[in-house]
């Protein structure tokens, strides 16, 4: 079975500064690794998806995420921060094995702070 | 906007009541996807149909059911209802029969608190 695992619950930036948010995933097979976001009061949004090829995948909102697969890893990177990207950060694992639903971590609070 | 909507926007209810949640996916959308949020379990998937039959299923209660109707909107339905159960829900919908690398839409949630 597919699992994620969000280091940090809460994550604070100051805008302007680098935004990392860290997803490590577990799966016995090649995975599709998803971000979304979720604005307060609203579902969730995709910021981007790994599915093959180019392991480094560039979203909207200029967000950004490298699929390192020795590392099982799919951290979130954005270069600066903006008082609008706060939010919760979810990353999601799915497998292309059968009909698979999507795996969520416990999500990234990003703050930003002025 | 997803395109995804649900309805009601927020349900109280008591113990021990029956509630049902809809959905209606995106435009050309054949598989809708619930969810339910809480802050202890966090993000989980229920159950997932496409057009019309069960596709998959997750962490589903048997108090919780669901089905999708022939114009694809979907309805859960949560009986018995424990404290427990007060929760986000979500749905989403996807163009495809949940593969992979389906883009999965989601709604703005029904916010169901059982007192």
């Amino acid at each position: 079975a597919q699992s994620v695992t969000q280091l940090g619950s809460h994550v604070s930036v100051s805008e302007g500064a680098l935004v990392l948010l860290r997803c490590n995933y577990s799966s016995s097979v090649p995975p599709y690794l998803f971000w979304y976001v979720q604005y307060p009061n609203q579902g969730l949004q995709l910021l981007l998806k790994y599915t093959t090829g180019a392991t480094l995948v560039k979203g909207i909102n200029g967000f950004e995420a490298e699929f390192k697969k020795s590392e099982t890893s799919f951290h979130l990177t954005k270069p600066s921060a903006h008082m609008s990207d706060a939010a919760e950060y979810f990353c999601a694992v799915s497998v292309n094995s059968g009909n698979t639903p999507l795996v969520f971590g416990k999500g990234t609070r990003l703050s930003v702070i002025a | 906007d997803s395109g995804v909507t649900q309805t009601p926007k927020h349900l109280i209810t008591a113990t021990g009541q029956r509630v049902t949640l809809r959905c209606s996916p995106r435009s050309g959308d054949l598989s809708v996807y619930w969810y339910q949020q809480s802050l202890d379990q966090g993000l989980q998937f229920l159950i997932q149909y496409y057009n019309g039959e069960e596709r998959a299923k997750g962490n589903i209660l048997e108090r919780f059911s669901a089905q999708q109707f022939p114009d694809l909107h979907s309805e859960l339905n949560l009986s018995s209802l424990e404290l427990g159960d007060s929760a986000l829900y979500f749905c989403a919908s996807s163009v495809g029969g949940g593969t992979a690398t389906d883009t999965q839409y989601f709604g703005p949630g029904t916010r169901l608190t059982v007192l």
